[in-house]
């Protein structure tokens, strides 16, 4: 089956810096890739995703590359504010196919003033 | 759009006894989802159902935990009985089909085994 790993597990960045979270994924087969953001006592909130027929999105502060060939993905986060601190999880599913999502393990995204 | 229920919020028990909990998801969400989403961790898949039908069913603990979405909407899981392991968040999610549409989840519900 699918195994994600993510890092680093804590990120700690001034408030206006760059923050960026990188996973990568096993399975070759995987073609969906959605990030979650995850408050204390929430469940997981999608932010962003990107399909592997594309190898960039962006919204905003919020961008996303995948690079099939390696098997990893990466969140961009530009002009960090205090509420960008949160969990951030990355997952890997085989669109098509009958999986659920297989998820990292979380980044712990401090955001300093 | 009103999002994915869950109750209740948090429940403590004693290890061996049993708990339930329920799940609604979004309306018109033909794929539901449970998690188990251990401290620290990201959320594992436990179940999925498609309609009413159980989708895979491979990562469950069979012997204690167990699963049914009667009438293709709501859902419960439940454990019986409980071990002091099962102590987590678990997640309901839902998609409008399955296979990497995005999943909406709910705020979970916390159990603690004592």
């Amino acid at each position: 089956g699918e195994n994600v790993e993510q890092h680093p597990s804590t990120l700690s960045v001034q408030e206006g810096d760059s923050a960026v979270i990188k996973c990568t994924y096993s399975d070759s087969a995987s073609n969906y890739f959605p990030w979650y953001k995850q408050e204390l006592g929430k469940g997981p909130q999608l932010i962003i995703d990107i399909r592997s027929n594309v190898g960039e999105k962006k919204d905003q502060r919020i961008a996303v590359t995948l690079n099939k060939t390696a098997k990893h993905f990466s969140l961009h986060i530009t002009e960090t504010q205090p509420e960008d601190s949160a969990v951030y999880f990355c997952a890997a599913v085989i669109g098509g196919g009958d999986d659920g999502l297989t998820f990292g393990k979380g980044t712990h995204l401090i955001i300093q003033p | 759009e009103a999002g994915v229920a869950q109750s209740p919020r948090y429940k403590i028990i004693e290890k061996r006894q049993s708990v339930a909990f329920w799940c609604n998801p979004i309306s018109g969400h033909a794929t539901l989802y449970w998690y188990q989403q251990i401290l620290g961790q990201g959320p594992k898949l436990l179940i999925q159902f498609q309609n009413n039908g159980v989708v895979d069913d491979s990562q469950l603990p069979k012997d204690r935990f167990s699963a049914e979405r009667l009438k293709g909407v709501d859902s419960t899981l439940k454990i019986q009985p409980a071990k002091l392991e099962d102590s987590a968040v678990y997640l309901c999610a839902s998609s409008l089909v399955a296979s990497g549409n995005e999943q909406f989840f709910g705020p979970g519900t916390r159990l603690t085994v004592l």
